[in-house]
Parts: structure tokens; C-alpha cells; sequence
């Protein structure tokens, strides 16, 4: 069945470091990729999202693009803030299949002063 | 806008016990969904719903029914808890079907069950 596999965390980061969290993921259909971030204390929200091959998806500093070739969806930020440490997760939604978003397990990043 | 929302915020249930989360959404969002969160794998689905007086199985079903008899409210029901059930529970609602539009997120209620 379709999957999405994250790296482990914690992420550990000082201020203003460069931030990579590698997604790859298994699916038969075409899916939509999305990365959520999850706040202390708070639900998930929506970072960005990709909806087809080669389309980047963008929010609040943070990037990442659909690589069908490679089946990946790696979250970047050139410079991380104290406020960006939260658990980040991927996931994807099979467009012909849409009754569920499947998560990874999620990663900790902390940015540390 | 509330968005969504989740009561209660903590739980302590012994096990055997029952009891019933509710979720509750202003945003009209035909589609609402119960997740699971446990420490190393990510959300897990457990029911969803389609529209008032529809509900699915998800991922986790089992020890766990759902209603949905209004719009706006999507309940969780544990009929006899168990330890096993001890975990985070997110509600969520969206106006596509699963991934194909955002999914909107409560803010979660802890269970432990002892």
C-alpha cells in the first residue's frame, strides 16, 4: 500500500542554519504530497503542498518540490528560526483513492539561539 | 472563526470505562475525521465521515464507534477503554474528500487510560 517514509529526528539546529527534512514515499496512483507542522501543544496545520510533478510548494520561508524521478518531497529553509522548532510531518493523498491523508511519523526539529 | 475544536482537552479513564470525545467545526466542511497519535507512527485514521448521518472505517477501527448526526459535530466513542487507547486523538474536517483539499485540525485531547 501506498507510504511515506521521513527521517528520524530530532533535527537539532542553531538560528539562521540551513534545514533539510528528507520525504520519500510509495504510492501506485499520483498522489498530492503535503508537509504539515505540528506546534507544541497544538493539532497539525497546513505548511505547503504539491499537487503534481515538478510543482514546488512554498509558505513561510520553506520549499519543497514534487520529484516524481525520485519519489521525494524534501522539506528546505535556508535559515531556521527558534520559532520554526515543531514536529514537521509528510504525507500524500492518492488522487484516485482520496478518502485519507497517509503521515509519516513525523520529525522533531529544535533551533536553538 | 472557532475552526475546530475539541472537548475535552485531558482524560484519565480507568479501564473498562466509556466515554465520548466531541468534535465540532464552523466551517460548513462536508468531511471530518478521527485520528490517533502515537509516538513513532505518525497520525493514524480511525473512523471518518462523508456527510451528516455517514461514517467509514479507517486504518484503526476497532474498540472505537463514531456519529455523526449533525454537520458540525463528529463524535468518538470508547465503549470499554483499554490501555491500548492510551494516545493523543486529533479531529479533523476539510470541504475535498481525504487529502485532495487541507485538512483542518483540532487541537487534540490526551487520553490515558490506566
Amino acid at each position: 500500500g501506498d507510504s511515506v517514509t521521513q527521517m528520524e529526528g530530532p533535527v537539532t539546529l542553531s538560528e539562521e542554519a540551513f534545514l533539510t527534512i528528507n520525504c520519500t514515499y510509495t504510492a501506485t496512483g499520483y498522489p498530492s504530497l503535503f508537509w504539515y507542522v505540528q506546534y507544541p501543544g497544538e493539532g497539525l496545520q497546513l505548511l505547503l503542498k504539491a499537487t503534481k510533478a515538478d510543482d514546488k510548494g512554498s509558505n513561510k520561508g520553506f520549499e519543497a518540490t514534487y520529484r516524481k524521478e525520485t519519489t521525494s518531497f524534501h522539506l528546505e529553509k535556508g535559515s531556521v528560526q527558534v520559532s520554526d522548532s515543531a514536529v514537521y510531518f509528510c504525507a500524500l493523498s492518492d488522487r484516485y483513492n482520496t478518502d485519507k491523508l497517509i503521515f509519516g511519523t513525523g520529525t522533531r526539529l529544535q533551533v536553538f539561539p | 472563526n472557532a475552526g475546530v475544536t475539541q472537548t475535552p482537552k485531558f482524560r484519565v479513564l480507568k479501564t473498562g470505562q466509556s466515554m465520548t470525545l466531541l468534535c465540532a467545526q464552523d466551517m460548513n466542511h462536508e468531511y471530518m475525521y478521527w485520528y490517533r497519535q502515537d509516538p513513532g507512527m505518525g497520525l493514524r485514521l480511525i473512523h471518518y465521515s462523508v456527510g451528516e448521518g455517514t461514517t467509514a472505517k479507517g486504518e484503526v477501527p476497532d474498540g472505537y464507534n463514531v456519529s455523526r448526526l449533525k454537520k458540525q459535530n463528529f463524535l468518538l466513542g470508547l465503549e470499554s477503554a483499554a490501555p491500548s487507547q492510551t494516545s493523543v486523538y486529533f479531529c479533523a474536517s476539510s470541504y475535498e474528500l481525504g487529502g485532495a483539499g487541507e485538512q483542518f485540525f483540532g487541537p487534540g485531547t490526551r487520553l490515558t487510560v490506566l
